[in-house]
Protein backbone atom coordinates (compact mmCIF):
# COMPACT_ATOMS: atom_id res chain seq x y z
CA UNK A 1 0.00 0.00 0.00
CA UNK A 2 1.10 2.95 -1.43
CA UNK A 3 1.66 6.17 1.31
CA UNK A 4 0.95 9.91 -0.01
CA UNK A 5 2.95 12.05 2.41
CA UNK A 6 2.45 16.38 1.52
CA UNK A 7 4.33 19.12 3.06
CA UNK A 8 3.83 21.38 4.34
CA UNK A 9 0.91 21.36 6.11
CA UNK A 10 0.04 24.79 5.64
CA UNK A 11 1.89 27.51 3.28
CA UNK A 12 2.11 30.67 3.63
CA UNK A 13 2.09 33.32 0.88
CA UNK A 14 1.39 36.52 -0.08
CA UNK A 15 -0.61 37.37 -3.43
CA UNK A 16 2.05 37.75 -6.28
CA UNK A 17 4.33 35.38 -5.10
CA UNK A 18 4.99 31.43 -5.69
CA UNK A 19 3.93 28.66 -3.84
CA UNK A 20 6.05 25.42 -3.95
CA UNK A 21 4.18 22.21 -2.70
CA UNK A 22 5.57 18.88 -2.13
CA UNK A 23 4.56 15.38 -2.19
CA UNK A 24 6.46 12.15 -1.72
CA UNK A 25 4.97 8.44 -2.43
CA UNK A 26 6.41 5.80 -0.18
CA UNK A 27 7.23 3.40 -3.33
CA UNK A 28 7.44 4.87 -6.91
CA UNK A 29 4.06 5.86 -8.64
CA UNK A 30 5.89 6.40 -11.83
CA UNK A 31 4.07 9.43 -13.40
CA UNK A 32 0.45 8.43 -12.17
CA UNK A 33 0.01 11.65 -9.90
CA UNK A 34 -3.25 14.33 -9.42
CA UNK A 35 -3.47 17.02 -7.43
CA UNK A 36 -6.68 18.54 -6.31
CA UNK A 37 -7.71 22.14 -5.03
CA UNK A 38 -10.47 22.18 -3.05
CA UNK A 39 -12.17 25.23 -1.97
CA UNK A 40 -13.82 25.74 1.84
CA UNK A 41 -17.17 24.24 1.21
CA UNK A 42 -16.67 23.02 -2.66
CA UNK A 43 -15.94 19.63 -4.17
CA UNK A 44 -12.24 18.83 -4.96
CA UNK A 45 -11.18 20.18 -8.70
CA UNK A 46 -8.91 18.05 -10.91
CA UNK A 47 -5.82 20.50 -11.22
CA UNK A 48 -3.04 17.91 -12.78
CA UNK A 49 -2.98 14.15 -13.64
CA UNK A 50 -0.25 12.58 -15.22
CA UNK A 51 2.07 14.23 -12.68
CA UNK A 52 2.11 17.46 -15.65
CA UNK A 53 -0.55 17.86 -17.15
CA UNK A 54 -2.91 20.15 -16.66
CA UNK A 55 -6.93 19.55 -16.69
CA UNK A 56 -9.01 20.99 -18.92
CA UNK A 57 -9.48 25.13 -18.03
CA UNK A 58 -6.51 24.95 -15.42
CA UNK A 59 -4.43 27.99 -16.12
CA UNK A 60 -0.89 27.88 -16.75
CA UNK A 61 0.40 29.17 -13.43
CA UNK A 62 -0.68 26.03 -12.41
CA UNK A 63 2.51 23.32 -13.05
CA UNK A 64 3.43 19.94 -11.60
CA UNK A 65 6.56 17.73 -12.21
CA UNK A 66 8.56 15.02 -10.65
CA UNK A 67 8.02 11.19 -11.23
CA UNK A 68 8.92 8.09 -9.39
CA UNK A 69 8.39 9.52 -5.49
CA UNK A 70 9.23 12.92 -5.03
CA UNK A 71 6.48 15.33 -6.69
CA UNK A 72 5.79 19.30 -6.66
CA UNK A 73 2.95 21.80 -7.74
CA UNK A 74 4.11 24.81 -8.37
CA UNK A 75 1.74 27.90 -8.30
CA UNK A 76 3.34 31.25 -9.96
CA UNK A 77 1.53 34.44 -9.69
CA UNK A 78 -0.88 33.18 -6.30
CA UNK A 79 -4.30 35.21 -7.29
CA UNK A 80 -7.15 35.29 -4.34
CA UNK A 81 -9.27 32.41 -5.81
CA UNK A 82 -5.38 29.85 -5.26
CA UNK A 83 -5.92 29.94 -1.72
CA UNK A 84 -7.45 26.57 -0.95
CA UNK A 85 -6.45 23.39 0.09
CA UNK A 86 -4.17 20.78 -2.22
CA UNK A 87 -4.03 17.10 -2.28
CA UNK A 88 -2.33 14.66 -3.75
CA UNK A 89 -3.21 11.69 -5.15
CA UNK A 90 -1.85 8.29 -6.98
CA UNK A 91 -3.64 6.23 -9.06
CA UNK A 92 -0.85 3.75 -9.97
CA UNK A 93 -2.29 0.77 -7.66
CA UNK A 94 -5.00 -0.16 -5.64
CA UNK A 95 -6.01 1.23 -2.89
CA UNK A 96 -5.98 4.70 -4.41
CA UNK A 97 -3.83 6.82 -2.03
CA UNK A 98 -4.15 10.73 -0.97
CA UNK A 99 -1.84 13.15 0.62
CA UNK A 100 -2.96 14.67 3.62
CA UNK A 101 -3.07 18.44 1.87
CA UNK A 102 -1.45 21.40 1.71
CA UNK A 103 -3.28 24.52 3.13
CA UNK A 104 -2.17 27.48 1.11
CA UNK A 105 -3.11 30.75 3.26
CA UNK A 106 -2.77 34.70 2.54
CA UNK A 107 0.61 35.66 4.08
CA UNK B 1 -21.12 20.05 -18.96
CA UNK B 2 -20.50 16.62 -16.52
CA UNK B 3 -22.91 16.76 -13.77
CA UNK B 4 -22.93 14.59 -11.05
CA UNK B 5 -25.26 14.71 -8.48
CA UNK B 6 -25.69 12.75 -4.78
CA UNK B 7 -28.63 11.92 -2.74
CA UNK B 8 -29.28 9.54 -0.40
CA UNK B 9 -27.20 11.07 3.08
CA UNK B 10 -29.09 11.39 6.22
CA UNK B 11 -28.25 10.72 9.81
CA UNK B 12 -28.60 6.97 10.89
CA UNK B 13 -27.57 5.18 14.17
CA UNK B 14 -24.26 3.54 14.39
CA UNK B 15 -24.39 -0.04 12.77
CA UNK B 16 -27.55 0.99 10.24
CA UNK B 17 -27.53 1.08 6.54
CA UNK B 18 -27.32 3.89 4.26
CA UNK B 19 -27.89 4.01 0.49
CA UNK B 20 -26.28 6.87 -1.60
CA UNK B 21 -26.85 7.58 -5.11
CA UNK B 22 -25.29 9.25 -7.79
CA UNK B 23 -27.07 10.68 -10.96
CA UNK B 24 -24.84 11.38 -13.71
CA UNK B 25 -25.15 13.79 -17.24
CA UNK B 26 -23.55 15.12 -19.87
CA UNK B 27 -20.71 12.37 -20.78
CA UNK B 28 -21.37 8.60 -21.95
CA UNK B 29 -21.56 6.92 -18.96
CA UNK B 30 -20.28 3.43 -19.87
CA UNK B 31 -17.04 4.91 -21.20
CA UNK B 32 -15.95 5.89 -17.17
CA UNK B 33 -15.31 4.34 -13.86
CA UNK B 34 -17.21 5.68 -11.49
CA UNK B 35 -15.82 6.09 -8.17
CA UNK B 36 -16.88 7.68 -4.25
CA UNK B 37 -14.41 9.63 -2.33
CA UNK B 38 -15.52 10.62 1.24
CA UNK B 39 -14.32 13.73 3.55
CA UNK B 40 -14.52 13.44 7.31
CA UNK B 41 -15.61 17.25 8.98
CA UNK B 42 -12.09 18.92 9.15
CA UNK B 43 -9.96 16.02 7.27
CA UNK B 44 -8.78 15.09 4.42
CA UNK B 45 -9.59 13.06 1.51
CA UNK B 46 -10.02 9.20 1.23
CA UNK B 47 -11.42 6.74 -1.56
CA UNK B 48 -13.87 4.82 -0.95
CA UNK B 49 -14.71 2.88 -3.81
CA UNK B 50 -14.68 1.94 -7.28
CA UNK B 51 -16.05 0.96 -10.43
CA UNK B 52 -15.50 -0.36 -13.77
CA UNK B 53 -17.74 0.58 -16.66
CA UNK B 54 -19.09 -2.19 -17.40
CA UNK B 55 -19.72 -2.51 -13.93
CA UNK B 56 -18.35 -6.15 -13.50
CA UNK B 57 -14.73 -4.91 -11.39
CA UNK B 58 -15.24 -3.10 -7.84
CA UNK B 59 -12.71 -1.90 -5.33
CA UNK B 60 -12.36 -1.15 -1.91
CA UNK B 61 -9.85 -0.05 0.48
CA UNK B 62 -9.67 -2.14 3.69
CA UNK B 63 -11.64 0.62 5.97
CA UNK B 64 -14.93 -0.31 4.02
CA UNK B 65 -14.40 -3.70 2.81
CA UNK B 66 -17.04 -6.49 3.92
CA UNK B 67 -19.02 -3.26 5.18
CA UNK B 68 -19.88 -1.04 1.62
CA UNK B 69 -20.72 -2.42 -1.82
CA UNK B 70 -20.82 -0.31 -5.42
CA UNK B 71 -22.93 -0.90 -8.26
CA UNK B 72 -23.83 1.06 -10.97
CA UNK B 73 -27.22 0.86 -14.04
CA UNK B 74 -25.71 2.25 -16.95
CA UNK B 75 -29.03 2.37 -18.06
CA UNK B 76 -29.84 5.20 -16.07
CA UNK B 77 -26.75 6.47 -15.68
CA UNK B 78 -26.71 5.84 -12.16
CA UNK B 79 -23.87 4.70 -9.44
CA UNK B 80 -25.03 3.21 -6.01
CA UNK B 81 -22.90 2.91 -3.18
CA UNK B 82 -24.76 0.45 0.03
CA UNK B 83 -23.57 1.23 3.33
CA UNK B 84 -24.06 -1.54 5.75
CA UNK B 85 -22.56 -1.68 9.08
CA UNK B 86 -21.65 1.71 9.63
CA UNK B 87 -19.45 3.34 12.33
CA UNK B 88 -19.18 6.79 13.90
CA UNK B 89 -16.22 7.07 11.46
CA UNK B 90 -17.79 6.76 8.65
CA UNK B 91 -19.44 10.11 9.31
CA UNK B 92 -18.45 12.53 6.21
CA UNK B 93 -19.22 14.32 3.12
CA UNK B 94 -19.77 11.76 0.25
CA UNK B 95 -18.47 12.43 -3.23
CA UNK B 96 -19.35 10.88 -6.54
CA UNK B 97 -16.66 11.34 -9.07
CA UNK B 98 -15.98 10.24 -12.97
CA UNK B 99 -13.13 8.33 -12.77
CA UNK B 100 -10.89 5.70 -10.55
CA UNK B 101 -7.73 4.53 -12.05
CA UNK B 102 -6.83 7.65 -13.44
CA UNK B 103 -7.62 10.32 -11.27
CA UNK B 104 -10.61 11.97 -10.58
CA UNK B 105 -11.94 14.23 -13.43
CA UNK B 106 -15.54 15.33 -12.23
CA UNK B 107 -16.84 15.73 -8.69
CA UNK B 108 -20.13 16.07 -7.34
CA UNK B 109 -21.25 18.96 -4.63
CA UNK B 110 -21.43 15.61 -2.16
CA UNK B 111 -23.94 14.15 0.38
CA UNK B 112 -23.42 13.91 4.39
CA UNK B 113 -23.91 11.36 6.24
CA UNK B 114 -23.60 11.33 10.06
CA UNK B 115 -23.13 8.56 12.09
CA UNK B 116 -24.72 8.64 15.69
CA UNK B 117 -27.16 7.70 18.17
Amino acid sequence: EKVMTQSPATLSVSPGERATLSCRASQSVGSHLAWYQQQPGQAPRLLIYGASTRATGVPARFSGSGSGTEFTLTISNLQSGDFAVYYCQQYTEWPLAFGGGTKVEIK
Amino acid sequence: EVQLLESGGGLVQPGGSLRLSCAASGFTFTNYAMSWVRQAPGKGLEWVSSISGSGDITYFPDSVKGRFTISRDNSKNTVNLQMNSLRAEDTAVYYCAQGGGSGFDYWGQGTLVTVSS
